[in-house]
């Protein structure tokens, strides 16, 4: 299975900080077709998952451009430029490249 | 608007058997792969089945197979989730999702103890 490392677990961060959470995986993540299925999730509390990310650097619907996704093959970033309050939650980057698809362990983003 | 709504949940006892369901709406639910993912308590996300957008092909990790199968019912725009033997640590929120994350349904909360 493609081990997904996310560091740091935890991140304590100001309003109108930014921030970056780092994703590496076992393998490399670009698939046959060419594309790279690595995600970026947010978890907020109490809330389902919401996907930011998809494809290394797409925005999802509705997702504010402060968000942005960088990297290939095995090595990932998100950025959060400008957090703010509602940007709080777990983070988690996940890839469906390959099978099994798997998840990060998670970044927890919370206010100083 | 798309929505995914899960249903079944509930407390049941060790080696039960739950079935969940997750009723899909906004978009064409024939056309996508779709994925159920749990969440124990305090902890991150797994996998724990997909089916083919035409339910001829499932897939589970070791952990739920030959207790769990996943199945759907195009007509009715329904995927299920058939949960057998079930232990402690199947415990955990389940959500329905389709293919690549883009939506998830709210949640259904499982809990096995006795």
């Amino acid at each position: 299975d493609v081990v997904m490392t996310q560091t740091p677990p935890s991140l304590s961060v100001a309003i109108g900080q930014s921030v970056s959470i780092s994703c590496k995986s076992s393998q490399s993540l670009v698939y046959s077709d060419g594309k790279t299925y690595l995600h970026w999730l947010l978890q907020s509390p109490g809330r389902s998952p919401k996907r930011l990310i998809y494809q290394v650097s797409n925005l999802g619907s509705g997702v504010p451009d402060r968000f942005s996704g960088t990297g290939s093959q095995k090595d990932f970033t998100l950025k959060i430029s400008r957090v703010e309050a509602e940007d709080l939650g777990v983070y988690y980057c996940a890839q469906t490249t390959h099978f099994p698809p798997t998840f990060g362990a998670g970044t927890k983003l919370e206010l100083k | 608007e798309v929505q995914l709504v899960e249903s079944g949940g509930g407390l049941v006892q060790p080696g039960r058997s739950l079935k969940l369901s997750c009723v899909a709406s906004g978009f064409t639910f024939n056309n996508y792969w779709m994925t159920w993912i749990r969440q124990a308590p305090g902890k991150g996300l797994e996998w724990v089945a997909s089916i083919t957008n035409t339910g001829g092909s499932t897939y589970y990790p070791d952990s739920v197979k030959g207790r769990f199968t996943i199945s759907r019912d195009n007509a009715k725009s329904t995927l299920y989730l058939q949960m057998n033997s079930l232990r402690s640590e199947d415990t955990a929120t389940y959500y329905c999702t389709r293919g690549g994350y883009p939506y998830w349904g709210q949640g259904v909360m499982v809990t096995v103890s006795s």
